[in-house]
C-alpha cells in the first residue's frame, strides 16, 4: 500500500512559474526523499530530508517537512520545460531501511 | 558498474509462463530494493535485502512471487505463473548501507502479461 499521497495528483505551469507539491505520509519516519520520474524511465532522486530537519535547499529545489503534521512540500522555483516529469516523495520509517513511495504528481511545464 | 542495470528491459509473457527479471545493482551497495509500479501509480515495494538476506518480503503480493540475491549482489525476482494483473513495471534500487542516503534505480523491467 502507498505510504504516501501527493497533492495535487497533477500541475499544468507556464515555464517560470513555480510549482509546488505537498505529501503527506501516516506514521513516524526516519527521513522523506523526493524522487523525479520521465515517461518510460527509472526514478532519479533529487533531495533527502531529515527527520529534524525542517527546509533543505538544493538549486532550485526548496523542500520543507512538518513532522507535527506529516507532510512535506516540494518547491520547485522558474520552472523549465525540461522539469516535466512525475515527482514522488517516499518515506524512510523509523526503524526501517526500506523506502515507501507515495502516489506522485505528474508535473507539466508549458514552453 | 555506472548504474543500477536490469535487465530484460520488456518482457510478454504469456499467462501461466514463469518469468525471471535480472537486477545488478551498483558494485558495493549493501541495500537492494524491488518495486512493482503500475501505469499512472507510485512505485510498490515488494521486498528489501541487505547483502544476501532478505530483511522484508511483507510486499510481496502472493506466493507466485520468489526474490533472491544469493551471493549479495545481483538480485532476480521471478514470478511463476504470471497473470494479467502482474503486467507492470518492475524496478530495482541500491543503495549504500545506512537509511539516511539516497536510492539508485535501474530503468525498469516492463512485464506484459498476455
Amino acid at each position: 500500500s502507498q505510504q504516501g499521497e501527493e497533492d495535487p495528483q497533477a500541475l499544468s505551469i507556464q515555464e517560470g512559474e513555480n510549482a509546488t507539491m505537498n505529501c503527506s505520509y501516516k506514521t513516524s519516519i526516519n527521513n522523506l526523499q523526493w524522487y523525479r520520474q520521465n515517461s518510460g524511465r527509472g526514478l532519479v532522486h533529487l533531495i533527502l530530508i531529515r527527520s529534524n530537519e525542517r527546509e533543505k535547499h538544493s538549486g532550485r529545489l526548496r523542500v520543507t517537512l512538518d513532522t507535527s503534521k506529516k507532510s512535506s512540500s516540494l518547491l520547485i522555483t522558474a520552472s523549465r520545460a525540461a522539469d516535466t516529469a512525475s515527482y514522488f516523495c517516499a518515506t524512510v520509517l523509523t526503524g526501517a531501511n526500506n523506502l515507501f513511495f507515495g502516489t506522485g504528481t505528474r508535473l507539466t511545464v508549458i514552453p | 558498474g555506472a548504474g543500477v542495470s536490469q535487465s530484460p528491459r520488456y518482457k510478454v509473457a504469456k499467462r501461466g509462463q514463469d518469468v525471471a527479471l535480472r537486477c545488478d545493482p551498483i558494485s558495493g551497495h549493501v541495500s537492494l530494493f524491488w518495486y512493482q509500479q503500475a501505469l499512472g501509480q507510485g512505485p510498490e515495494f515488494l521486498t528489501y535485502f541487505q547483502n544476501e538476506a532478505q530483511l522484508d518480503k511483507s510486499g510481496l503480493p502472493s506466493d507466485r512471487f520468489f526474490a533472491e540475491r544469493p551471493e549479495g549482489s545481483v538480485s532476480t525476482l521471478k514470478i511463476q505463473r504470471t497473470q494479467q494483473e502482474d503486467s507492470a513495471v518492475y524496478l530495482c534500487a541500491s543503495n549504500l548501507r545506512g537509511r539516511n542516503t539516497e536510492a539508485f534505480f535501474g530503468q525498469g523491467t516492463r512485464l506484459t502479461v498476455v
